[in-house]
């Protein structure tokens, strides 16, 4: 079993619509929560970064962590074609630098 | 956040050839990551890289054949050595963040097609 699970998609919606995305972990020394954009042939690049369970807002992303559930979302409100990518999660454990990362899943907003 | 570049962003060697990926951040960073992407799959670590001590593999990575360098605190390399088509893959360096923040940056990838 992975540590990290993520849906690998395509999750594919309308314009305007809010993507949701999620990912489960299975141990809990995992304490820092990122969420990272990668589009075709780019390295990728980091969107939210959280350390705490509850949410976190900037723009039109929401960060979600419930640590008790092992549980971390994003959502994006207004979607918007440049917004096809793929999305990564990743996490860190605690007193560690080495990053593990969900699968990815592929996003299709539609005009 | 940091700015980092790679060098080459892409190229396709023979078999059995090397090639030396270079990566350059625009400030000091004490940690610098290298990771493998193979074609449509996630990010899968390679080793950690310290300025001033022995690189550290992950589980089925070498330094044979992964030697990497770190002679300052903004570059690194990253060699491919006797090269294999399953070798190909885009292959990424990381940083630490400068701010101290328990997360990476990541550069724009070198993407490598061994034939």
């Amino acid at each position: 079993q992975k540590e990290v699970e993520q849906d690998p998609g395509p999750l594919s919606v309308p314009e305007g619509a809010i993507v949701s995305l999620n990912c489960t972990y299975s141990n809990s020394a995992f304490q820092y929560f990122m969420w990272y954009r990668q589009y075709s042939r780019k390295g990728p690049e980091l969107l939210m970064y959280t350390y705490s369970s509850g949410n976190k807002e900037d723009g039109r992303f929401t960060a979600q962590v419930d640590k008790s559930s092992k549980y971390i979302s994003l959502f994006i409100r207004d979607s918007q074609p440049s917004d096809s990518a793929t999305y990564l999660c990743a996490m860190i454990k605690a007193a560690g630098n080495k990053l593990t990362f969900g699968g990815g899943t592929r996003v299709l907003v539609k005009p | 956040s940091a700015v980092i570049s790679q060098k080459p962003s892409r190229d396709i060697c023979q078999r059995g050839t090397s090639l030396t990926i270079q990566c350059q951040v625009d400030s000091q960073v004490t940690m610098m990551f290298w990771y493998r992407q193979q074609p449509g799959q996630s990010l899968t670590l390679i080793a950690t890289a310290n300025q001033g001590s022995e690189a550290t593999y992950e589980s089925g990575f070498v330094i044979d054949k992964f030697p990497i360098s770190r002679p300052n605190l903004t570059f690194s390399t990253l060699t491919v050595s006797n090269m294999s088509p399953e070798d190909s893959s885009i292959y990424l360096c990381s940083v630490a963040d400068p701010a101290g923040r328990n997360t990476q940056y990541f550069g724009p990838g070198t993407r490598l097609t061994v034939l």
